[in-house]
């Protein structure tokens, strides 16, 4: 069965400061990789995605994430952080294993900037 | 574009009342989904919809009907509200046809209390 496992359920980080969220999956085919972030009281928004090609994928907001296969990780990072960068990002893991569709959401990791 | 969108924005449902979460989309896609966020679970699954007249239960379906009678909507009811289902509800939509892999859009959210 494919999961997705956030290990850090709250960070902090000083404005300015650089970012990695933490995310490992674990999917028995070719994985598509997600990353989404929820602002305080709005629905979820991707940042970016994975499929294949280029190990390290640019997405918006300045955030990038690198695929490493031999780790099984897709971790999030930001070289230097905003404080409108406060909110919940969500790890997804989904693909189109013979037929079995299935989109797997990580429990998410809250992120607070302090000035 | 609207969007997704979801009304409404917040209810309070005595135990045993039944309602329906109203999701809509303008995009034209065929797939649209609930899940339910709950703290420290992330987001999981309650059912879905491959096209109009197609639904499939999710992880959690039990206590929760839908139908889609067309590509635009999905409502999702619940019969027999119970404390348990006090959560915060997502409608999500996308556009391709491989279920796993695609961005989803997702609305602003639904935040119900079952007392």
């Amino acid at each position: 069965a494919q999961s997705v496992t956030q290990p850090d359920i709250h960070i902090t980080v000083s404005e300015g400061a650089s970012l990695e969220l933490r995310c490992n999956y674990s999917y028995g085919a070719t994985p598509y990789l997600f990353w989404y972030v929820q602002s305080p009281g709005q629905g979820l928004q991707l940042l970016l995605k994975y499929f294949s090609g280029d190990t390290l994928v640019q997405g918006i907001k300045g955030f990038e994430a690198e695929f490493k296969r031999s780790q099984s990780s897709f971790n999030l990072r930001k070289p230097s952080v905003h404080w409108s960068d406060a909110a919940e990002y969500f790890c997804a893991v989904g693909g189109s294993n013979f037929g079995n569709e299935k989109l797997t959401f990580g429990t998410g990791t809250r992120l607070t900037i302090i000035p | 574009n609207a969007g997704v969108t979801q009304t409404p924005k917040f209810q309070v449902l005595k135990t045993g009342q039944s309602m329906t979460l109203q999701c809509a989309q303008d995009m034209n896609h065929e797939y649209m989904s609930w899940y339910r966020q709950d703290p420290g679970m992330g987001l999981r699954l309650i059912h879905y919809s491959v096209g109009a007249g197609i639904t499939d239960q999710g992880e959690v379906p039990n206590g929760y009907n839908v139908s889609r009678s067309t590509t635009e909507d999905f409502p999702l009811r619940l019969l027999s509200a119970a404390p348990s289902q006090t959560s915060v509800y997502f409608c999500a939509s996308s556009y391709g046809s491989t279920w796993g892999t695609d961005t989803q859009y997702f609305g602003p959210g639904t935040r119900l209390t079952v007392l």
